[in-house]
C-alpha cells in the first residue's frame, strides 16, 4: 500500500542538540512539505519541496533545515537554534491539484 | 496569512447539521478540507477549485464563493464517527509554486 512513513513516532532532544526527522513516500508524489502543529494554531508551514534538490521555506523556516536529494525523501533537521521546538511534526506529500497525503507525525519533546 | 474558521467549535448530538467556515483575507484558487482525529494525522475530505461548483460525498459537502473568499464545509445528518478537528487549508498563489496555508480548525464534537 502507498503512503507516507514518518519516523520515529516520538522524540526526545536535549538542549542544544540538533535532531533529525525521517519522512519516506512511495506515493511517486513530486511535491512534499513540512507542517508543525502546536495546540490551537493549526498546521503552519515550515519547508516544502516540488522537485529533487529544491525546496522553499515556508511561514516559520527558522531554526529549522531539509534536504531533498531523492525523490521519496525529505528529512527535517530541527536545529539548536529552534528555542522552542516541542510540538507535533506532520509530513505531507501532494501531486498537483490533489489532496495531500499525510504522515502518522513524530511528537518532539525538549527535555 | 492563515485562513480564519469560524466556529472554532461546535457540539451537537448525532444527527445534527454543523457549518463549519473558511475565509481568507488573499484571493482564493483552491481550498481543501481534511478532518483529524485526536493524535492521529489530517485526512483529506474535499477539494473545491476556483470556478468550481460545490462538491461533496455521502452527508458531507462544501461550497467555495471566490468573490466573498470564503469557503463552507457542510455535515448533515451527524454521526459520531465526524467528531474531530477540521481543518481548511487555501492555496492563494494559483501556480506552480503550490502550497496550503491551513486554518487553526475547528474542534467538532458529536455525542450519542
Amino acid at each position: 500500500d502507498g503512503g507516507i512513513t514518518q519516523s520515529p513516532k516520538y522524540l526526545f532532544r536535549k538542549e542544544g542538540q540538533n535532531v533529525t526527522l525521517s519522512c519516506e513516500q512511495n506515493l511517486n508524489h513530486d511535491a512534499m512539505y513540512w507542517y508543525r502543529q502546536d495546540p490551537g494554531q493549526g498546521l503552519r508551514l515550515i519547508y516544502y519541496s516540488q522537485i529533487v534538490n529544491d525546496f522553499q521555506k515556508g511561514d516559520i523556516a527558522e531554526g529549522y533545515s531539509v534536504s531533498r536529494e531523492k525523490k521519496e525523501s525529505f528529512p527535517l533537521t530541527v536545529t539548536s537554534a529552534q528555542k522552542n521546538p516541542t510540538a507535533f511534526y506532520l509530513c505531507a506529500s501532494g501531486q498537483g491539484l490533489l489532496g495531500y497525503t499525510f504522515g502518522s507525525g513524530t511528537r518532539l519533546t525538549v527535555v | 496569512q492563515q485562513p480564519v474558521q469560524s466556529p472554532q467549535a461546535v457540539i451537537l448530538r448525532e444527527g445534527e447539521d454543523a457549518v463549519i467556515n473558511c475565509s481568507s483575507s488573499k484571493a482564493l484558487y483552491s481550498v481543501h478540507w481534511y478532518r483529524q482525529k485526536h493524535g492521529e494525522a489530517p485526512v483529506f475530505l474535499m477539494i473545491l477549485l476556483k470556478g468550481g461548483e460545490q462538491k461533496g460525498h455521502e452527508k458531507i459537502s462544501a461550497s467555495f464563493n471566490e468573490k466573498k473568499q470564503q469557503s463552507s464545509l457542510y455535515l448533515t445528518a451527524s454521526q459520531l464517527s465526524y467528531s474531530g478537528t477540521y481543518f481548511c487549508g487555501t492555496d492563494n498563489s494559483g501556480g506552480s509554486n503550490y502550497k496550503l496555508t491551513f486554518g487553526k480548525g475547528t474542534l467538532l464534537t458529536v455525542n450519542p
